[in-house]
């Protein structure tokens, strides 16, 4: 079975660029695995963040962005904030109406 | 305003089942699947299945099928997950969530089912 990967954990510091990725233990990410993101912070429920690869849900700040880079999925924070520091995990599409979360990236902003 | 209301909290003895449920308000209940999602407490999201209100078709992650039944009430616009067979594995957040098309626009709030003898 395909997993999803992310990197565990990262590290960015305040007013830092940083690059989150998804990739597929066995092939590549496309747009036709439908990425999309979420935030989710300890205790909260997830939110849409970024979905159909690159279009940012309705109020998110414009310093997410979604991507394709290489072989996987890409979010991409510019200019990091304190309150970023979340867990991130992106979903894809496998086909045959099957999704799949990534593990989550534990982002710690400092 | 789009709500997804669930239920409260279990607490369930393990072999046991559970059924938990979504209500949805402020949106046409049979025009959006909604999908369901675990999350182990300290752990991350993990994709069950989903539902169509409409036609009640369902699709369940391979790891769930046999223990999974997701099933709807339209006239209450509510929605249903019950898991059975539980083992203290299964103790997590259970979410609904509202399948926009390619993601999930709106969330319950999650419900906690803790597996404890």
């Amino acid at each position: 079975q395909t997993v999803v990967t992310q990197e565990p954990s990262f590290s960015v510091s305040p007013g830092g660029t940083v690059t989150l990725t998804c990739g597929l233990s066995s092939g590549s990410v496309s747009t036709s695995n439908y990425p999309s993101w979420y935030q989710q912070t300890p205790g909260q429920t997830p939110r849409a963040l970024i979905y159909n690869t690159n279009t940012r849900s309705s109020g998110v700040p414009d310093r997410f962005s979604g991507s394709i880079l290489g072989n996987k999925a890409a979010l991409t924070i510019t200019g990091a904030q304190a309150d970023d520091e979340s867990d991130y995990y992106c979903l894809l599409y496998m086909g045959s109406g099957n999704w799949v979360f990534g593990g989550g990236t534990k982002l710690t902003v400092l | 305003q789009v709500q997804l209301v669930q239920s409260g909290a279990e607490v369930k003895q393990p072999g046991a089942s559970v059924k938990v449920s979504c209500k949805a308000s402020g949106y046409t209940f049979t025009g959006y699947h909604l999908h369901w999602v675990r999350q182990v407490p300290g752990q991350g999201l993990e994709w069950m299945g989903w539902i169509h209100p409409n036609s009640g078709d369902t699709n369940y992650a391979q790891k769930f099928r046999g223990r999974v039944t997701m099933t709807r009430d339209r006239s209450i616009n509510t929605a249903y997950m019950e898991l059975t067979s539980l083992t203290s594995d299964d103790t997590a957040v259970f979410y609904c969530a509202r399948d926009a098309g390619t993601s999930y626009d709106f969330w319950g709030q999650g419900a906690l089912v803790t597996v404890s003898s």
